[in-house]
């Protein structure tokens, strides 16, 4: 069965600081892809990042990286420098290969940053 | 474009009505699903379709029905509503290629609240 832990309920931050998100996910599939979404408090969910199960090389974008480690199968996902415009509920998010209608997400980390 | 776009954003029912929420896009995705976000626990999902005709079941299918029809309109029926069905309820729509999964595009929401 799959299924996504992100065992962080709630972090709390000062602004500047560097944060990491954890993400443990479970399959049984060799091919499967995982996301990352960005819900702020205005309730839209924004993508971030998508990343198959045959690319492990970390992604950066600006302050956003992403470090995927299939021997721990865990997606972490770190802000460097956060920001009050980073506060927001995150989910990680599974789906496998051919599986493009259904996503399995985490519980979700609400991440707040103040200023 | 107008993406994925839900319609009502908010909805009281009495318990024992009935009611639909609608769902469009008009990116020309193949997949469509639905799923509702309660607090702690992330998204779910309720039911997907993988082209127009096609739907199947996802985690929490109960009490609820969809169609497709249309290749753009992906309706959720609420048939008989439940306080337990009180939750906000997301709409997303997807693309695949070969046997690729791609990201999900989400609709705003609707609030729905059954007393």
């Amino acid at each position: 069965a799959q299924k996504v832990t992100q065992a962080q309920t709630e972090i709390s931050v000062v602004e500047k600081e560097d944060v990491t998100l954890d993400c443990v996910y479970e399959t049984r599939d060799t091919t499967y892809y995982l996301f990352w979404y960005k819900q702020p408090p205005s309730g839209e969910l924004v993508f971030l990042i998508r990343r198959n199960s045959f690319d492990e090389q970390n992604e950066i974008s600006g302050r956003y990286s992403w470090n995927f480690q299939k021997s721990t199968s865990s997606f972490n996902f770190t802000i460097t420098a956060s920001q009050v415009v980073d506060s927001a509920v995150y989910f990680c998010a599974l789906s496998d290969g051919n599986q493009g209608g259904k996503l399995i997400f985490g519980q979700g980390t609400e991440l707040s940053v103040k200023p | 474009n107008a993406g994925v776009t839900q319609t009502p954003k908010f909805q009281v029912l009495k318990t024992g009505q009935s009611m639909t929420l609608q769902c469009a896009q008009d990116m020309n995705h193949e997949y469509m699903s639905w799923y509702r976000q309660d607090p702690g626990m992330g998204l779910r999902l309720i039911h997907y379709s993988v082209g127009a005709g096609i739907t199947d079941q996802g985690e929490v299918p109960n009490g609820y029905n969809v169609s497709r029809s249309t290749t753009e309109d992906f309706p959720l029926r609420l048939l008989s509503a439940a306080p337990s069905q009180t939750s906000v309820y997301f709409c997303a729509s997807s693309y695949s290629s070969g046997l690729a999964s791609y990201e999900q595009y989400f609709g705003p929401g609707t609030r729905l609240t059954v007393t």
